[in-house]
C-alpha cells in the first residue's frame, strides 16, 4: 500500500536554530500537504505542494515528485513552532484521500 | 468566519452510549471527510462524501454511520460506543474530489469513552 515516511520522528532545537524535516512517499503524487498540529491539537495547513518550492515567512517547502520526497524548512525557529509536523499525500486513482505520515515531533526550547 | 467547524469540541461518554459529532463547512466545497487520530497521533481516513454521496468507507465498523444532509454538512453518528473509539475525530473538506485539491481541517472533536 501507499507509504508516507517522515524523518526524524523527534527533533529538539534551541530557539533561533534552523531545521529540515523530510517526507518520503512511495507512489506518484497528486496532492502533497504539510500540516502543523499545535499543542492544542489544531491541524494547521502549512503548504499544498505537489511539486516545486513555496515559501511562507520563515517556512518553506520543496517537493521533488520524480524522486518522491518533500522537505519542510523551518528557519530561525521559535517556541511557537513546537508541535507535530505531518506530511500527507493523495495518490488519486478512483478515490482521493490523504494518507498521513507518522509525523515529526518538534520541540523548540527557549 | 470559521471555514470548517465541528461540534462538540469535547465529548465524554459512557461505553454503550450513542453519540453524534457535527461538521459544517462554509467554503462552498463539494467534498467532505472524516479522519480519526488515535492515541499515537496517527491520522487515518474514515469516510469521504462528494456532493452528499458516500465515496470512501475505509473498513470502519458499521457502528459508525456518516450522514450528509447537504453539501455543507457531514455528521458522524456512533452507536454502542466502545473504549477503543476514544480518539480525536477531524472533519475536513476540499473543493471537489479529484487531483489538485487541498484539504482543510476542522478543529477536531476529542471523544473519551469511559
Amino acid at each position: 500500500g501507499i507509504q508516507v515516511e517522515q524523518s526524524p520522528p523527534d527533533l529538539i532545537l534551541q530557539e533561533g536554530a534552523n531545521s529540515t524535516l523530510r517526507c518520503n512517499f512511495s507512489d506518484s503524487v497528486n496532492n502533497l500537504q504539510w500540516f502543523h498540529q499545535n499543542p492544542w491539537g489544531q491541524l494547521i495547513n502549512l503548504f499544498y505542494i505537489p511539486s516545486g518550492t513555496k515559501q511562507n515567512g520563515r517556512l518553506s517547502a520543496t517537493t521533488v515528485a520524480t524522486e518522491r520526497y518533500s522537505l519542510l524548512y523551518i528557519s530561525s525557529s521559535q517556541t511557537t513552532d513546537s508541535g507535530v509536523y505531518f506530511c500527507a499525500e493523495d495518490v488519486g486513482g478512483s478515490n482521493y484521500k490523504l494518507t498521513f505520515g507518522k509525523g515529526t515531533l518538534l520541540t523548540v526550547n527557549p | 468566519d470559521t471555514a470548517v467547524s465541528q461540534t462538540p469540541k469535547y465529548l465524554v461518554t459512557q461505553m454503550g452510549n450513542d453519540k453524534s459529532i457535527k461538521c459544517e463547512q462554509n467554503l462552498g466545497h463539494d467534498t467532505m471527510y472524516w479522519y480519526k487520530q488515535d492515541s499515537k497521533k496517527f491520522l487515518k481516513i474514515m469516510f469521504s462524501y462528494n456532493n452528499k454521496e458516500l465515496i470512501i468507507n475505509e473498513t470502519v465498523p458499521n457502528r459508525f454511520s456518516p450522514k450528509s444532509p447537504d453539501k455543507a454538512h457531514l455528521n458522524l453518528h456512533i452507536n454502542s460506543l466502545e473504549l477503543g473509539d476514544s480518539a480525536v475525530y477531524f472533519c475536513a473538506s476540499s473543493p471537489r474530489m479529484g487531483p489538485a485539491n487541498e484539504q482543510f481541517f476542522g478543529p477536531g472533536t476529542r471523544l473519551t469513552v469511559l
